[in-house]
């Protein structure tokens, strides 16, 4: 969707490597989100941030962190990247009122061989 | 522990046949809910929501989902699907003045020509 992009869309990276994706916006959002998407489990919360240097864990977080030091950009680093964080890396941002979901991006897809 | 939970992994029907997909949650208080459609390589794109109101909601492409609170559900529905409707759908939850969305697994859908 027009308002966030999700870099890069492709990566292949070595076990143990550190890795950074970045998600930038331009809608001015409160809330940014990083999802991992993986077979059989749909959707699930890495971290999120609910303003400039404020965030927080989601349900998945282990071997990830976030920085969020201005708005329009979130970034996700996989620490020491693992075979098991494979996956496709959905970003999304939202205004902060429950009413009206999400916007994702268009999703990075990282293999860690 | 709060979950959404999706009854079908894959459901595979022919062009013009009816499209019922289940989603039960189990949180306590008042929730908004989500259907969100990812078509193949694609992005997730909202396709409905329920807040408030008529529990009879519709969205865009013809899609349509009831909110039945004694249930704890909130199936989709398409009385006639197309070939174009292949992709994964997901239901989702908001608690109520909160700003993390739960997902689903989420349901293949395949539509043969």
């Amino acid at each position: 969707d027009a308002g966030i992009t999700q870099s890069p869309r492709h990566k292949v990276t070595e076990t143990g490597t550190p890795v950074t994706l970045r998600c930038h916006q331009t809608e001015n959002h409160r809330y940014m989100y990083w999802y991992r998407q993986d077979p059989g489990h749909g959707l699930r919360l890495i971290h999120y941030s609910y303003g400039v240097k404020d965030t927080d864990k989601g349900e998945v977080s282990d071997g990830y962190s976030v920085s969020r030091s201005k708005t329009e950009d979130f970034l996700l680093t996989l620490e020491s990247a693992t075979s098991s964080q494979t996956s496709v890396y959905f970003c999304a941002i939202s205004p902060g009122q429950d009413l009206y979901g999400y916007t994702f991006g268009s999703g990075t897809r990282l293999t860690v061989v | 522990a709060q979950s959404v939970s999706q009854h079908n992994h894959h459901v595979i029907l022919s062009e013009a046949a009816s499209l019922e997909l289940g989603c039960n949650y189990s949180y306590g208080g008042t929730v908004n809910l989500f259907w969100y459609v990812q078509y193949p390589g694609q992005h997730l794109q909202l396709l409905l929501k329920y807040f408030s109101g008529d529990p009879l909601v519709k969205g865009i492409k013809g899609f349509e989902a009831e909110f039945i609170k004694s249930k704890f559900s909130f199936n989709l529905r398409k009385p006639s699907v197309q070939w174009s409707d292949t992709a994964e759908y997901f239901c989702a939850v908001i608690l109520s003045n909160d700003y993390k969305l739960s997902f689903g697994a989420g349901t293949t859908v395949t539509v043969r020509a």
